[in-house]
């Protein structure tokens, strides 16, 4: 079975400074992986996805994430935190058909500091 | 990409009551999904929504409490049957397109809360 462990409930970090949310995950064969983020009073929004070929994926506001089979990681970058990045970030490991499951995270909360 | 509008974005709802939530998409999708999201909580999948047949629902979830209906490929709804407190939460609407079947897009979801 799939699985998807964010090690990090909740991380602070000041603006400016650099980000990095880790995601690992658990599956047999090369997965589909997903970075969504969620402000508050909203829903999901797709930031990155890492299907297959280059293993550092860019995505939505300036984000990327890299992908390590070794170490069955997805971890998420910024290089600069601007205060609006405060958010729920979720990582999730995709269905390989279409009918299949996508498993999520439990998310981690960013906390940007002035 | 794909836009998925809920309805109601909000509600405020009394205990024994029912609310129905809609789900609309932009985009022809192959599968619908209904997820709850508890306060600082990840996310539960409900049910699969499954176009002209009855929803595949994940084990905690009941046809009789979460009653849903998909009578086409864009548009579904969830009703949260004979509320209660515990049925506070956001639910979110959420869907696969027929094309990139792959990535899963969400709804803004419908946050309700149960007086």
């Amino acid at each position: 079975a799939q699985s998807v462990t964010q090690p990090d409930i909740h991380i602070t970090v000041s603006e400016g400074a650099s980000l990095e949310l880790r995601c690992n995950y658990s599956y047999g064969a090369t997965p589909y992986l997903f970075w969504y983020v969620q402000s508050p009073g909203q829903g999901l929004q797709l930031l990155l996805k890492y299907f297959s070929g280059d293993t550092l994926v860019q995505g939505i506001k300036g984000f990327e994430a890299e992908f390590k089979r070794s170490q069955s990681s997805f971890n998420l970058r910024k290089p600069s935190v601007h205060w609006s990045d405060a958010a729920e970030y979720f990582c999730a490991v995709g269905a390989q058909t279409n009918a299949g499951k996508s498993t999520f995270g439990d998310g981690t909360t960013l906390t940007v500091k002035p | 990409s794909a836009v998925i509008s809920q309805k109601p974005s909000r509600d405020i709802c009394q205990r024994g009551t029912s609310l129905t939530i809609q789900c609309q998409v932009d985009s022809q999708v192959t599968m619908m999904f209904w997820y709850r999201q508890q306060p600082g909580q990840s996310l539960t999948l409900i049910a699969t929504a499954n176009q002209g047949s009855e929803a595949t629902y994940e084990s905690g979830f009941v046809i009789d409490k979460f009653p849903i209906s998909r009578p086409n490929l864009t548009f579904s709804t969830l009703t949260v049957s004979n509320m209660s407190p515990e049925d506070s939460s956001i639910y979110l609407c959420s869907a696969r397109l027929m094309q990139g079947w792959e990535t899963q897009y969400f709804g803004p979801g419908t946050r309700l809360l149960v007086l």
